[in-house]
């Protein structure tokens, strides 16, 4: 069975910090994505990824950098921790782009 | 710009009520549209994928719909076990091809 998992479920880290959350999918997708997913705004692509060492960045960027060094873990840093950063962080993978994303369960992340 | 609109944001039913959810979009073609159910702490799980006006997929007691501009959930007879948020992504043609997401609609069933 397909299967996406996310390092943590819960982290509390302080502003300012450097945070990592890794996520590795067992399906040799291609594609892999971050999301962050707020209430009243839904879910929101960070970056994206559709090979080993390739990028592109999605709709909120900002404050984050991504590195996929091999195919099956993608990673999301965040390089300085802010207050506004605390959400739900969703990571993703897709076998082909016109195919459904499969989620892991999502890390909370608070930032304090 | 391509954009998803879900509604209602909220719906309580009571077993048994049947209803239908909704997804209208705004994309220059579509070339998929896919439908996820999340569960509270959880993230979404895939349900159907849509490619063409006309096509319906079922699952339980899920049937959903497309049209040339909207999408729609159908839930019959739902059970409490139903209750979860459904998010509808739309894929357009050309670009990225990086389905944009509505913001879901949450679903509470009562026994």
């Amino acid at each position: 069975d397909v299967k996406v998992t996310q390092s943590s479920r819960y982290l509390v880290k302080r502003t300012g910090e450097k945070v990592f959350l890794e996520c590795v999918q067992d399906m040799d997708h291609e594609n892999m994505f971050w999301y962050r997913q707020d209430p009243g705004l839904g879910l929101r692509l960070i970056y994206f990824s559709y090979d080993v060492k390739m990028k592109e960045k999605g709709d909120i960027p900002e404050g984050y950098s991504v590195s996929r060094e091999k195919k099956e873990r993608f990673s999301l840093i965040l390089e300085s921790a802010s207050t506004n950063q605390t959400s739900m962080y969703l990571c993703a993978s897709s076998f082909e782009f016109n195919q459904p994303q499969h989620f892991g369960d999502g890390t909370r992340l608070s930032i304090l | 710009e391509d954009q998803v609109t879900q509604s209602p944001e909220a719906l309580r039913l009571q077993e048994g009520e049947s209803s239908s959810l909704n997804c209208s979009y705004t994309v220059s073609g579509l070339r998929g549209l896919f439908w996820y159910r999340q569960d509270p702490g959880k993230g979404p799980e895939f349900l159907f994928t849509l490619y063409s006006a006309g096509e319906e997929k079922e699952k339980e007691r899920l049937k959903a719909t497309l049209t040339k501009k909207e999408s729609f959930l159908h839930i019959t007879a739902p059970k409490p076990e139903d209750s979860a948020t459904y998010l509808c992504a739309v894929q357009a043609q050309g670009g990225s091809y990086i389905p944009t997401f509505g913001r879901g609609t949450s679903l509470i069933v009562h026994p």
